[in-house]
């Protein structure tokens, strides 16, 4: 099993709405981040956690909460969005962050859209 | 801070040619380069891993190539088809995935 899975596909909802992202993986794979991807650009990296522990914050806003119940389980936890924060919202999961050879596999991602 | 560069940013060509996408990187340092295929709307494919002591990986009709000390991957796509119209992204590992900016191929039947 060689899969990411990411649920729900798509989200709408309002600037004042609490939801959760969820992306799992049963691969053994001890490194999992969250990406970020605007129409027409390249992913851009969130957080990364590695052996369940958050190791990588790229400044990300406080209206987005990761946690990574346990290794197989990353959820990202939105409060009070923004339109801006529309976006294609991608897991990733490998062997780990800094393993020579690791390979990424990605989800299909969550297009969330904050109206 | 690793920067990736991918050249063409657009392509376009008629079905049957053979085409490569450019790749560069600025950090050497690297653990392994891959590519990925992107679908509008959809989630990353990964179509090839380089791992930093090989030199290229081959899988069907592509082939990628890397050259760590000039900082250059290229993707190599044979007898194109309008099937692999879609969006190639390449991705530098260090210490995260450190993407390029794409390159959107367009083919022709």
């Amino acid at each position: 099993d060689t899969e990411v899975t990411q649920t729900p596909k798509h989200l709408v909802m309002g600037m004042t709405n609490k939801k959760s992202l969820k992306c799992e993986q049963h691969m053994g794979h001890r490194a999992m981040y969250w990406y970020k991807q605007k129409a027409k650009k390249p992913p851009e990296l969130m957080f990364v956690y590695s052996y369940e522990k958050l190791s990588i914050n790229e400044s990300v806003p406080s209206r987005f909460s990761p946690e990574c119940p346990n290794s197989s389980l990353l959820n990202l936890h939105l409060h009070a969005l923004q339109p801006e924060d529309s976006a294609l919202y991608l897991c990733a999961s490998g062997l780990s962050p800094a393993l020579a050879g690791a390979e990424a596999f990605f989800g299909q991602g969550t297009r969330l859209t904050v109206v | 801070k690793q920067e990736v560069t991918q050249i063409p940013a657009a392509l376009s060509v008629p079905e049957g040619e053979n085409l490569v996408l450019n790749c560069s990187f600025t950090d050497s340092a690297i653990y392994n380069l891959q590519w990925f295929r992107q679908d509008p709307g959809k989630g990353l494919t990964s179509l090839l891993l380089i791992q930093s002591s090989q030199r290229e990986q081959t899988s069907g009709r592509l082939n990628a190539s890397l050259d760590k000390s000039s900082g250059r991957s290229t993707l190599y796509i044979a007898a194109s088809q309008p099937g692999d119209s879609a969006t190639y992204l390449c991705a530098a590992h260090g210490n995260q995935f450190y993407f390029g900016t794409g390159t959107s191929l367009t083919v022709i039947p």
